[in-house]
Order: structure tokens, then sequence, then C-alpha cells
């Protein structure tokens, strides 16, 4: 299994609170991404990072920031958390076979109460 | 329309049945394509990519048909632990490994 962790597993949050997400990968891939999973959507691209420090946009990014200040690791942060935001979301990187074959972390579910 | 179309099932099958799942996508772009499988609660883990000429590992097939924008996985010899949801994936020009996820299609295979 690729080495990919997210912190935490699990969070409840309230409204109006900032919360931050950490994936963390030991494979040394440049490409890391951010998804979120919800019944009836499927999996989503939030941000993805082609680099240190170089980070864009995915389909559903409104609400969200990313940051990635080493290899290692990719940051989501929801500014001011909202019910909408309930999800599971899903860090993944890159494999062997390019930017194309990605590897999902175990995924943290995140509640917005 | 969605960009990735699978029927949702649940497919129900025997131990040792053959099912065939079947995707379709909507931009002829797409470059890449993929089948992932993701048990319940758990993250999606790629099962096999597909290429144009199609392809097999053990009892799993793969066919792309370009012409109809169609994807299909092919399970022989069904396993209990075959059940899981199956994702049909599509990368689009090959941009930054932006993949587009169909919302998978649900296996239960039962003894």
């Amino acid at each position: 299994d690729a080495g990919i962790t997210q912190s935490p597993r699990h969070k409840v949050t309230e409204t109006g609170t900032p919360v931050t997400l950490r994936c963390h990968q030991t494979e040394n891939h440049r490409y890391m991404y951010w998804y979120r999973q919800d019944p009836g959507h499927g999996l989503r691209l939030i941000h993805y990072s082609y680099g240190v420090k170089d980070t864009d946009k995915g389909e559903v990014s409104d609400g969200y920031s990313v940051s990635r200040s080493k290899t290692e690791d990719f940051l989501l942060t929801l500014e001011s958390a909202t019910s909408s935001q309930t999800s599971v979301y899903f860090c993944a990187i890159s494999g062997t076979g390019g930017p194309y074959e990605q590897y999902f972390g175990p995924g943290t579910r995140l509640t917005v109460t | 329309r969605k960009e990735v179309e699978q029927d949702p099932g649940p497919f129900n099958v025997p131990e040792g049945a053959t099912v065939a799942f079947n995707c379709t996508y909507s931009n002829s772009a797409s470059q890449s394509f993929f089948w992932y499988r993701q048990d319940c609660r758990k993250e999606p883990k790629l099962l096999m990519s597909v290429y144009s000429s199609g392809n097999e590992d053990g009892r799993f097939t793969a066919q792309l048909n370009r012409a109809s924008q169609y994807i299909s996985l092919l399970i022989r010899d069904s396993k209990l632990s075959d059940s899981a949801t199956y994702l049909c994936v599509v990368n689009v020009n090959n941009q930054g490994g932006k993949l587009i996820f169909g919302q998978g299609t649900e296996l239960s295979v039962k003894p």
C-alpha cells in the first residue's frame, strides 16, 4: 500500500469554526489531491498540487484552501466550516504510472454541526 | 449529463457468476481510463488501468471502445471478496492527473 496517512480520521466541529485536514505521504510523489465524497455525487476534486507551493483548483474548491510547503504534506483548510461541508475527505497521490494513476489515503470523516 | 455514467446497481450475483459493468463517458478528449474498487467506508483502490487494446488481470478483463466512449469491466468466477463498489474513472486530456469519477456500481456476491 502507498504510504499515505490522513489526520484526523474523524472530526466533529461546529459551523463557523476553521478546520485543517492533513495529508502526509512517504512516497516522495510530486502530485497530491484532495477529494470529497458524498452520496449521489461520487468523488469530486477540491484542489490539487503539482509540486511544493504549486496548487490549483478543482471542481468544488469554493470554501476550501490548500497549502503545500513540503513535498510530503498537503493541508486542506475550511476557513469557516458549513454544514454542506460535512463529507468524507480523501487525499490521493500519484503513483509510479505518472500523475494519472492515483492512490488514496484512508479518508477523514468530517461532520459540521 | 454526467461526465462519467455508470449503472448504480446493486448487482446481486451468486459465487462463481460472471458479471459485467458498463461505463460511458461524455468527453471525447478523455485519454486515460481506470477501474477502482471501493469497499464500504474505505478508500478507493486502483483495480486496473484500461488500455485501448483491452487488458486482463486474472479474473478481471477491461475493455475500451473509444468510438462509442464506453468502458467495461468483466469479472469471471466471482468471489465473495469481490463484493464492493466499482468506480469507473477517466482523465481528460491528461490534465495534471485530474480524474473524473463515476458514482460507482455496487456488487454483492452471495454464497
